[in-house]
């Protein structure tokens, strides 16, 4: 197990068009969550899961942003009609269902998003 | 309003001095106190972590931390910094029966050899 990896590591799109990030969350952690980190400021809550369940949602989690764990393994997290306010470092973690959050979570090294 | 705050943007020191860097928070509920370290680029790295207990806890990398809730603060401190220390740091917040985190804005750590 190598850890919580994300894919791309950098993305450059053009504003107004659709992204799409990948997480795989290391294998025996039924938790998943996904922030958003802009510069100089620090990871802030979008929304987490637990299995295939999305358990909370962030406000900052807009209508153009969508999350999905279909089989409770890997998640996709969705921008539809990209903003330039959306670049931003898109941080995913994962840990045991049974501590969550308080047992520290196991982050990934991150999807970078520029929008020009 | 639940929130952490770490009042040095960025702190400078020379290899071998010793390192405090601070953090005081505002929580509604019994908090669970992080510090994470961040490389550029990278992600975040859990340094250490209280629940309950002894208010003094050691973490990795030679790193301790202090919980002293009559001064809602939960410092990061070190001994001796190694120029490989240089990174960003956060402080975090959770508990409460919420399963996410409030951080920092971070301090950045600079070490001059």
């Amino acid at each position: 197990d190598t850890g919580v990896s994300q894919d791309p590591r950098h993305k450059i799109t053009k504003r107004g068009q659709n992204v799409t990030f990948r997480c795989d969350p290391i294998s025996e952690h039924n938790r998943l969550y996904w922030y958003r980190q802009t510069l100089g400021q620090g990871p802030e809550f979008l929304t987490y899961f637990q299995n295939e369940a999305q358990l909370e949602k962030s406000r900052l989690l807009s209508d153009r942003f969508s999350a999905e764990r279909p089989k409770g393994s890997f998640s996709t997290l969705e921008i539809q009609r990209t903003e330039q306010g959306d670049s931003a470092m898109y941080l995913c973690a994962s840990s045991p269902h049974f501590r969550g959050a308080n047992y520290g979570y196991t982050f990934g090294s991150g999807t970078r998003l520029t929008v020009v | 309003a639940q929130s952490v705050t770490q009042p040095d943007i960025h702190i400078t020191v020379s290899e071998g001095a010793s390192l405090e860097l601070r953090c005081n928070y505002s929580y509604g509920a019994t908090p669970y106190l992080f510090w994470y370290v961040q490389s550029p680029g990278q992600g975040l790295q859990l340094l250490l972590k209280y629940f309950s207990g002894d208010t003094l806890v050691q973490g990795i990398k030679g790193f301790e931390a202090e919980f002293k809730r009559s001064q809602s603060s939960f410092n990061l401190r070190k001994p001796s910094v190694h120029w490989s220390d240089a990174a960003e740091y956060f402080c975090a917040v959770g508990g409460g029966g919420t399963d996410k985190l409030i951080f920092g804005t971070g301090t950045r750590l600079q070490v001059f050899p």
